[in-house]
């Protein structure tokens, strides 16, 4: 199975700026996709950005983008010019092409101060 | 719009008893997944079905049952709750491998 690991339990950013969480992940596999997914106070999960894994290209959501380093294993999350109501558990996952389900790091709590 | 419900939203139970968490789906959706979150630990995979009449275990399934009779259905039973079931329960579902999950919106449980 995959494992994903999320080294910063939380992080905080002031308004405007720009944060980046960091994941890394284990996996013999060649094809499979990743995903960070934002948890607010709500507690409702929701998609923030997908990246194919034999894809190159970073993939990029607005103000969310991801720096994707295959050979090193690591799939970190950048929000630029932050806001308020990105304060969130953020969550890295990953899914192996020939897997069912997404495996899910521990999270990193954002705080977005004004 | 619903997308993925989950009933109920909050529930307490007492040691030794049973319920059934109900997710259901709208988007004609293959996959669904139950997923539980514990502080700390993340999110972590109960059971899952590939389609209707199909489930199979997850990570941490000892203590749960599951059934998806209907496609649009994938129930979560605890035939004895015990204290550490205490935890939020997600339910998503998702079109087919890899492409993301939906959420339900979770289903926190207390068991005293």
């Amino acid at each position: 199975a995959q494992t994903v690991t999320q080294s910063q339990p939380e992080m905080s950013v002031q308004e405007a700026e720009t944060v980046t969480l960091s994941c890394t992940y284990d996996t013999s596999e060649s094809d499979y996709y990743l995903f960070w997914y934002k948890q607010p106070p709500s507690r409702q999960m929701i998609l923030v950005i997908r990246q194919e894994a034999y894809k190159q290209q970073n993939a990029t959501e607005n103000r969310f983008s991801v720096n994707f380093q295959k050979a090193a294993k690591s799939f970190s999350l950048k929000i630029s010019d932050s806001q308020l109501g990105d304060a969130a558990m953020y969550f890295c996952a990953s899914e192996s092409n020939s897997g069912y389900a997404l495996n899910f790091g521990k999270g990193t709590s954002l705080l977005v101060t004004p | 719009n619903a997308g993925v419900t989950q009933t109920p939203k909050f529930r307490v139970l007492k040691t030794g008893q049973s319920m059934t968490l109900l997710c259901a789906q709208d988007m004609n959706h293959e996959y669904m997944y139950w997923y539980r979150q514990d502080p700390g630990m993340g999110l972590r995979l109960i059971h899952y079905s590939v389609g209707e009449g199909t489930t199979a275990k997850g990570e941490v399934p000892d203590g749960y049952n599951v059934s998806r009779l209907k496609k649009q259905n994938f129930l979560l039973g605890l035939e004895s709750a015990a204290p550490s079931q205490t935890s939020v329960y997600f339910c998503a579902s998702e079109r087919g491998a890899n492409y993301g999950y939906t959420f339900g919106s979770g289903t926190r449980l207390t068991v005293v």
